[in-house]
């Protein structure tokens, strides 16, 4: 199985603030990677697809990069509704897995 | 508008059954692929299923494989996970979500809560 590890799994910022995420994959996945924010008490919210592909509607502030086995989300200008738990999901084989997730929260 | 509302969720004892089921609307369903994802309590996502448009193609992960089965009516634009021999650690949200392509999870239900307890 790929296994997904994302660092850090706590990122304490503040609004406006530029926010990075890493994501790792245990062997390549060429760009078959997605990104999805979850809010409390809600379903996922799918944000990115091809590791750098935004899905329609999603902001423009959010953006994904990387290849292979490393990748990273990124979100330029923090937003009072950005703070949530994202996670980085590999769909190159079976079984698709998901990184342990990363929580942005306020400073 | 996609819509995808899970039901069948409940409290259920160790060894015991359940069936969850999706209704799908707003999209035509016997064209996209399907799948079950859950998040137990406070933790994170874990892919449990996949099912092709026509039922053809069906994947399992390790943790539910021989315990739990995917199924589809197309007719009734419906997704069903039958779970048996139900397990403590099978604890979680079951969530409902289309796949499409180039894309795992475009759209999620609201998940249905599935407590295994005695």
């Amino acid at each position: 199985d790929i296994q997904m590890t994302q660092s850090p799994s706590t990122l304490s910022a503040s609004v406006g603030d530029r926010v990075t995420i890493t994501c790792r994959a245990s062997q390549s996945i060429n760009s078959w990677l997605a990104w999805y924010q979850q809010k409390p008490g809600k379903a996922p919210k799918f944000l990115i697809y091809k590791a750098s592909s935004l899905e329609s509607g999603v902001p423009s502030r959010f953006s994904g990069s990387g290849s292979g086995t490393e990748f990273t989300l990124t979100i330029t200008s923090l937003q009072p509704d950005d703070f949530a738990t994202y996670y980085c999901q590999q769909y190159k084989s079976y079984p698709w897995t998901f990184g342990q997730g990363t929580k942005v929260e306020s400073k | 508008e996609v819509q995808l509302v899970e039901s069948g969720g409940g409290l259920v004892q160790p060894g015991g059954s359940l069936r969850l089921s999706c209704a799908a609307s707003g999209f035509t369903f016997s064209s996209y692929e399907m799948n079950w994802v859950r998040q137990a309590p406070g933790k994170g996502l874990e892919w449990v299923s996949y099912i092709s448009g026509t039922a053809y193609t069906i994947h399992y992960a390790d943790s539910v494989k021989g315990r739990f089965t995917i199924s589809r009516d197309n007719a009734k634009n419906s997704l069903y996970l039958q779970m048996n021999s139900l397990r403590a650690e099978d604890t979680a949200v079951y969530y409902c979500a289309r796949t499409r392509a180039m894309v795992p999870f475009d759209s999620w239900g609201q998940g249905t809560l599935v407590t295994v307890s005695s």
